[in-house]
C-alpha cells in the first residue's frame, strides 16, 4: 500500500469555524489531490497540487483553500465551515514521471461533520 | 464540457460475468481508469487504458475505444467480495485529473 495518511480521520465541528485536514505521504510523489465524496455525487476534485507551492483549483473549490509547503504534506482548509461541507474527504497521490503514472493512490479518508 | 455515464446498479450471481459500461466526454483525454470502492473504504485502482483495446488483470479486464469515447470493465468469475462500487474515471487535463461519476453499485448474490 502507498504510504498515505490523513488526519484527523473523524471530526465534528460547528458552522463558521475553520478546519484544516492534513494529508501526508511517504512516497515522494509529485501530484497530490483533495476530493470530497457525497452520496449520489461520486468523488469530486476540490484542489490539486503539482509540486511544492504549486496548486490549482478543481471542480468544487469554493470555500476551500490548500497549501503545500513540503512535498510530503498537502493541507486542506475550510475557511469557515458550513453544513454543506459535511462530507468524506479523500486525499490522493500520483506521479506522472514514474512507471504506473496513471495510478492515483488514495488515503483512508476523513469524515467531517459540520453542525 | 465534461460528461460521464455508467449504470447506477448491477446485480449478478457468484461465478457469473458482468460488464460495466462507461461513456465519457473529457477535454484533454489521456486515458480511462477504473476504481473499486467497498463501503466505508477508499477507492483502489483496478486498471487503466491509455490505448484502444483490452487490458487484462486476473479476473478483471478493461476495454477502451477512444473513437467512441467508450470503455467497459469486465469482471469474470464473480465472488461475493466483488460487491462494491465501481467507478470509471477519465483522465485529462494538465495534472492528469480524474473525473469520477456516481459509480456503479455491484451486488453479487450467492
Amino acid at each position: 500500500d502507498a504510504g498515505i495518511t490523513q488526519s484527523p480521520r473523524h471530526k465534528v465541528t460547528e458552522t463558521g469555524t475553520p478546519v484544516t485536514l492534513r494529508c501526508h505521504q511517504t512516497e515522494n510523489h509529485r501530484y497530490m489531490y483533495w476530493y470530497r465524496q457525497d452520496p449520489g455525487h461520486g468523488l469530486r476534485l476540490i484542489h490539486y497540487s503539482y509540486g511544492v507551492k504549486d496548486t490549482d483549483k478543481g471542480e468544487v473549490s469554493d470555500g476551500y483553500s490548500v497549501s503545500r509547503s513540503k512535498t510530503e504534506d498537502f493541507l486542506l482548509t475550510l475557511e469557515s465551515a458550513t453544513s454543506s461541507q459535511t462530507s468524506v474527504y479523500f486525499c490522493a497521490i500520483s506521479d506522472p514521471g514514474l512507471a504506473g503514472q496513471e495510478t492515483q493512490y488514495f488515503g483512508p479518508g476523513t469524515r467531517l461533520l459540520v453542525l | 464540457g465534461q460528461s460521464l455515464e455508467q449504470p447506477s446498479e448491477v446485480t449478478a450471481v457468484e461465478g457469473a460475468i458482468v460488464q460495466i459500461n462507461c461513456t465519457y466526454q473529457t477535454s484533454g483525454f489521456y486515458g480511462l481508469s477504473w476504481y473499486q470502492q467497498h463501503d466505508g473504504g477508499a477507492p483502489t485502482f483496478l486498471s487503466y487504458n491509455g490505448l484502444d483495446g483490452l487490458e487484462e488483470t486476473g479476473r478483471f479486464s478493461s476495454f477502451l475505444s477512444r473513437s467512441d469515447s467508450y470503455g467497459y470493465l469486465l469482471l469474470q468469475e464473480l465472488q461475493m467480495k466483488d460487491s462494491a462500487s465501481y467507478f470509471c474515471a477519465p483522465m485529462g487535463g494538465s495534472a492528469r485529473q480524474l473525473t469520477f461519476g456516481s459509480g456503479t453499485q455491484l451486488t453479487v448474490l450467492p
